[in-house]
């Protein structure tokens, strides 16, 4: 079974410095790779997807992740983080399925901007 | 409207109330998800819905009953539940491949006292 771990449960940052997500994953053939974000009361939004090709993936927002299959990882960062990023950061891994479509995902990483 | 919506946003209930969420999408998409959020836990999927039929149960507690009677409408209906039921609700859609990203609601916030 496909498993998802996000190792640090809150980062807190500076305005403006850079920031880096981590995320590992278990699954045993091709995965799909999804980071999404939740601001407080929201729902969640996609930031970006991995499914083939170039492993660094560009999404919304300035973030940034990149696929490494030898460390089963797929991180995400952003050069510079602004206070509006401040919100909870989810990964998840995406199984084929031969109806619908399964996610799982890790436990969330909340991030902190201070000023 | 566009997107995915749910509703009622918020909903306080006794235990021996029922209730029903809401969820419908504009998007098109042929599959449907309910994923219960808690506090401290992980965002746990309950159920699946492919072209209006079930394709997972999450061994999820049979007072959450979910109905999807087309593939734009999603309904969970809640019955004699329990104080720990308590948590964020979300609705879910996507077109079914495992590439193809899931759109999620706002949520509905549950309350059972």
């Amino acid at each position: 079974a496909q498993s998802v771990t996000q190792p640090d449960i809150h980062i807190t940052v500076s305005e403006g410095a850079s920031l880096e997500l981590r995320c590992n994953y278990s699954y045993g053939a091709t995965p799909y790779l999804f980071w999404y974000v939740q601001s407080p009361g929201q729902g969640l939004q996609l930031l970006l997807k991995y499914f083939s090709g170039d492993t660094l993936v560009q999404g919304i927002k300035g973030f940034e992740a990149e696929f490494k299959r030898s460390q089963s990882s797929f991180n995400l960062r952003k050069p510079s983080v602004h206070w509006s990023d401040a919100a909870e950061y989810f990964c998840a891994v995406g199984m084929i399925k031969a109806a619908g479509n399964k996610l799982t995902f890790g436990g969330g990483t909340r991030v902190l901007v201070k000023p | 409207e566009t997107g995915v919506t749910q509703t009622p946003r918020h909903l306080v209930m006794g235990m021996t109330n029922k209730k029903s969420l809401k969820c419908e999408q504009h998007l098109g998409h042929n599959a449907m998800y309910w994923y219960k959020q808690s506090a401290k836990k992980p965002l746990e999927l309950m159920f699946v819905y492919n072209f209006k039929e079930q394709t997972e149960n999450n061994s999820v507690p049979s007072r959450f009953s979910p109905e999807c009677p087309n593939s734009s409408h999603l309904f969970l209906h809640l019955h004699t539940l329990q104080p720990e039921d308590s948590a964020l609700y979300l609705c879910a859609s996507s077109q079914g491949q495992a590439y193809n990203e899931q759109f999620f609601g706002p949520g509905t916030r549950l309350t059972v006292l």
